[in-house]
């Protein structure tokens, strides 16, 4: 089983709300990833939480704030967004490292969350 | 800085052709490149992934080849299917982070 489950599919909030997405999966990976895809175009990374501490930070606002209370689980906390964040939110695992490095891995994508902020 | 580019940005092909997807980096210190497959509003389901030290992968009627020192790898997609279209994605692991860097895509489309 390769799945990661991200809830909710559509998420609809105005620009003071605050709302959290989540990503789950029980492949034991130890690495997972936040990207945000905006229409038409690739994915960007935003965050890594590589054995639950967050180990990359891509420069995101602050209204956006990561969670990884344990290994199966990433939360992405959303607080006074945007319009322009819109977008399609991903998240990713993979197995961790491997030798030491974690980039050997293939990562494994959810099915995403579509954010619209009104 | 690591950049992708994958040619070309969309293809439009009868059903049951052979099929070449291209994907070019501009460093080859890379750890690997992941070929994934993104069908509208969807995530990505990953295709095949090439580790540095490996010429070529292979799945079913799919074919990824990797040719480090030139910085290119081509997805070659065997006996086309309607079924086949999708936007094609490259991305790249350049650093020991778990970055992955995505060329803008391929959109095919196999018309029965």
């Amino acid at each position: 089983d390769t799945e990661v489950t991200q809830t909710p599919k559509h998420l609809v909030m105005g620009m003071t709300n605050k709302k959290s997405l989540k990503c789950e999966q029980h492949m034991g990976h130890r690495a997972m990833y936040w990207y945000k895809q905006k229409a038409k175009k690739p994915p960007e990374l935003m965050f890594v939480y590589s054995y639950e501490k967050l180990s990359i930070n891509e420069s995101v606002p602050s209204r956006f704030s990561p969670e990884c209370p344990n290994s199966s689980l990433l939360n992405l906390h959303l607080h006074a967004l945007q319009p322009e964040d819109s977008a399609l939110y991903l998240c990713a695992s993979s197995l961790g490292t491997s030798g030491g490095v974690i980039a050997k891995n293939i990562q494994y994508f959810g099915a995403g969350t579509r954010l619209s902020v009104l | 800085k690591q950049e992708v580019t994958q040619i070309p940005a969309a293809l439009s092909v009868p059903e049951g052709e052979n099929l070449v997807l291209n994907c070019s980096f501009t460093d080859s210190a890379i750890y690997n490149l992941q070929w994934f497959r993104q069908d509208p509003g969807k995530g990505l389901t990953s295709l095949l992934l090439i580790q540095s030290s490996q010429r070529e992968q292979t799945s079913g009627r799919l074919n990824a080849s990797l040719d480090k020192s030139s910085g290119r790898s081509t997805l070659y997609i065997a006996a086309s299917q309607p079924g086949d279209s999708a936007t094609y994605l490259c991305a790249v692991a350049s650093g020991n982070t778990g970055k992955l860097i995505f060329g803008q895509g391929t959109t095919l489309q196999v018309k029965p």
